[in-house]
């Protein structure tokens, strides 16, 4: 059975950096890709960046010079680490499984976990 | 590539058919998908590939459309439809979502 559970700090303070797991089964990482989603309270998600199945990676733009994602596959997880965080970061934040072919975009999310919700507030 | 869903907010009763357009701000092939967020509970995928149901959706829930303009519809509504539901293109990076319509019961 698949699942996804994301861990984290519910609370960090301006300009820290916001650190967060996902620990995956029922599935291999290196296997499948896992994206993380956040979603700031009443707007739609954003789609973050993802962590490919062969350990490479791909970041939405408008992110990609405050984020990193990474791996340990021998322990089933999946981290975020986002710098310089501002109050319009708070929010949800979701990992996901991936599907899709090939090596491209083309892939939308059919797993999820339950979310972590996170305030960025001093 | 903007996504526009509409209408932002709906209220049916059980039984009636909805409606719920998502428009890409260019054509993304049949490359979307809809979700469907309830209180409390993981967000499920329904439909990918614009109209392929995902396995375990029911068959009240269609997705049609191609290109730029998409519809999910959702016959004999039933009590459990009652949710937000987002769609999302992953024709072309970054990833984007619609910003949701929220189903209420009338």
């Amino acid at each position: 059975q698949v699942q996804l559970k994301e861990s984290g700090p519910g609370l960090v303070q301006p300009s820290e950096t916001l650190s967060l797991t996902c620990t995956v089964s029922g599935f291999s990482l290196t296997s499948y890709s896992v994206s993380w989603v956040r979603q700031p309270s009443g707007k739609g998600p954003e789609w973050m960046g993802r962590m490919w199945y062969d350990g490479d990676t791909a970041y939405n733009s408008a992110l990609k010079s405050r984020l990193s994602i990474s791996r340990d596959t021998s322990k089933n997880q999946v981290f975020l680490k986002m710098n310089s965080l501002q109050t319009d970061d708070t929010g949800t934040y979701y990992c996901t499984r991936d599907r899709g072919r090939g090596y491209n975009s083309r892939y939308y999310f059919d797993y999820w976990g339950q979310g972590v919700m996170v305030t960025v507030s001093s | 590539v903007q996504m526009t869903q509409s209408p932002s907010y709906l209220a049916a009763s059980p039984g009636e058919s909805v409606s719920i357009s998502c428009k890409a701000s260019k054509s993304i092939s049949n490359n979307l998908a809809w979700y469907q967020e309830k209180p409390g509970k993981a967000n499920k995928l329904l439909i990918h590939s614009g109209s392929t149901l995902q396995s375990g959706t029911p068959s009240r829930f269609s997705g049609s459309g191609s290109g730029t303009d998409f519809t999910l519809t959702i016959r004999s509504l039933e009590s459990e439809d009652f949710a937000v539901y987002y769609c999302q293109q992953y024709n072309e990076y970054p990833l984007t979502f619609g910003s949701g319509t929220k189903l209420e019961i009338k």
